[in-house]
């Protein structure tokens, strides 16, 4: 019931780009995404909603397709800030969170 | 401030002696729930609730209770912890819907020896 995310894990110079995936075998309604910091809480990056609707509040954009209840979050121009382990929450009749991505971004 | 507050931060203790995690929410959520987090497992669901007197199984709920009694509190209870429960753990709370964010507490570290 977990979404799988995947890479599992992924290094990049700054300044790369990335895309993360996160796959459910469970029909979805929404997709959220956070970001980790080693040590410390997830932090909200955006929702994805049935329909089209994207709601965030960071420089990171994400595509949700519904049919094949997979979504991707896009990292452009990466950022030494943008490390940490990424997280793909899916929303059906309950709310689980996937696998996890490992992103280090190096100087 | 919004926020989830989670107590203790870190906890050292031996098999088999009770513990409880507490967690609070000052955002008048309805949804809240527990998450263990274990290196390359993700975020794993331990319970969770939708409205008070309303608590279900995730998808490791064996040796965890929960209650919520009121809207804003969500303890997490080990009656007889084991040292598989080392672990770290967050509790979240959101409005109910699909387009809403969870907020996380900082987590509690815990470890059973």
């Amino acid at each position: 019931q977990q979404p799988v995310q995947s890479p599992q894990a992924v290094i990049l110079r700054e300044g790369e780009d990335a895309v993360i995936n996160c796959s459910s075998s469970k029909a979805l309604y929404s997709v959220h995404w956070y970001r980790q910091k080693h040590g410390e809480a997830p932090v909200f990056l955006m929702i994805l909603l049935k329909g089209g609707e994207q709601k965030g509040h960071e420089k990171i954009s994400a595509s949700f397709n519904e049919k094949k209840q997979q979504s991707s979050l896009y990292l452009t121009a990466s950022q030494l800030s943008y490390s940490g382990t990424y997280f793909c929450g899916t929303v059906g009749n309950q709310f689980y969170f996937g696998t996890g991505t490992s992103l280090t971004v190096i100087p | 401030e919004a926020q989830v507050t989670q107590n203790p931060r870190y906890l050292i203790t031996v098999t088999g002696k009770k513990l409880t995690v507490t967690c609070s929410q000052n955002m008048n959520h309805e949804y809240m729930s527990w998450y263990r987090q274990d290196p390359g497992l993700g975020l794993r669901q331990i319970y969770y609730s939708m409205n008070v007197e309303v608590t279900d199984k995730g998808d490791v709920p064996e040796g965890y209770k929960v209650s919520r009694k009121e809207k804003r509190n969500f303890p997490l209870i080990l009656e007889s912890p084991s040292p598989n429960q080392t672990s770290l753990y967050f509790c979240a709370s959101s409005f109910l819907g699909q387009g809403t964010e969870a907020f996380f507490g900082q987590g509690t570290r815990l470890t059973v020896v």
